[in-house]
């Protein structure tokens, strides 16, 4: 069935330095790549987003890369800082189907 | 305001009861969905609707009920059934079903006591 793996499940950085999260995914058909930022105590929200027929896509200090032939997609966050603490989930969603389906969430502690 | 809904934020229910959760939208959107959240197993999707009058199960939809009478809302019902019912429960909603962006309510925290 569909699958999503994220690594890692947790991830400490000094503020300033880059951070990357990593996901694969099971469906070769998957075509819609998600990233959602959860916040303590608060919803998720979608921080950036690619679709298949993209390698790369970029938005401020954020970055989303694909690898269709591999299966895998990762978020790089460069500068990170305090308030990028939070709770990261990946998603992949083919458009047959709809369904978003999650990775099982990558905690980033950033330290001052 | 427009936005998603969820209530109430807490929930607590004794063993063997049935209990709803609601989620209402304003965003006239078309698609809805039901995640529970525990802690180290990310988002697992419950029910999905695609439009009014229909709805799917996902992946852990056992000991889970739910309806889709009108577009903006979409309320879950958890069943005496459902083993381990303790969870946080999240609903989302998308202007269409496939590749968009999922806008989250705020979340209902269930516990059985």
């Amino acid at each position: 069935g569909e699958n999503v793996e994220q690594h890692p499940s947790t991830l400490s950085v000094q503020e300033g330095d880059s951070a990357v999260i990593k996901c694969t995914y099971s469906d070769s058909a998957s075509n819609y790549f998600p990233w959602y930022k959860q916040e303590l105590g608060k919803r998720p929200q979608l921080i950036i987003d690619i679709r298949s027929n993209v390698g790369e896509k970029k938005d401020q200090r954020i970055a989303v890369t694909l690898n269709k032939t591999a299966k895998h997609f990762s978020l790089h966050i460069t500068e990170t800082q305090p308030e990028d603490s939070a709770v990261y989930f990946c998603a992949a969603s083919k458009s047959n189907t709809g369904k978003l389906i999650f990775g099982q969430g990558t905690t980033l502690q950033v330290k001052p | 305001d427009g936005g998603i809904t969820q209530s109430p934020k807490y929930l607590f229910r004794k063993e063997g009861q049935n209990v709803t959760l609601s989620c209402e939208q304003n965003l006239n959107h078309d698609a809805m969905y039901w995640y529970r959240q525990d802690p180290g197993q990310g988002l697992r999707l419950i029910y999905y609707s695609q439009i009014v009058n229909d709805f799917q199960k996902g992946d852990i939809a056992e000991g889970y009920s739910v309806s889709r009478e009108k577009k903006e809302s979409f309320p879950l019902t958890v069943t005496s059934a459902q083993k381990n019912p303790t969870a946080f429960y999240l609903c989302a909603s998308s202007i269409n079903f496939g590749n968009t962006e999922a806008f989250f309510g705020q979340g209902t925290r269930l516990t059985v006591v």
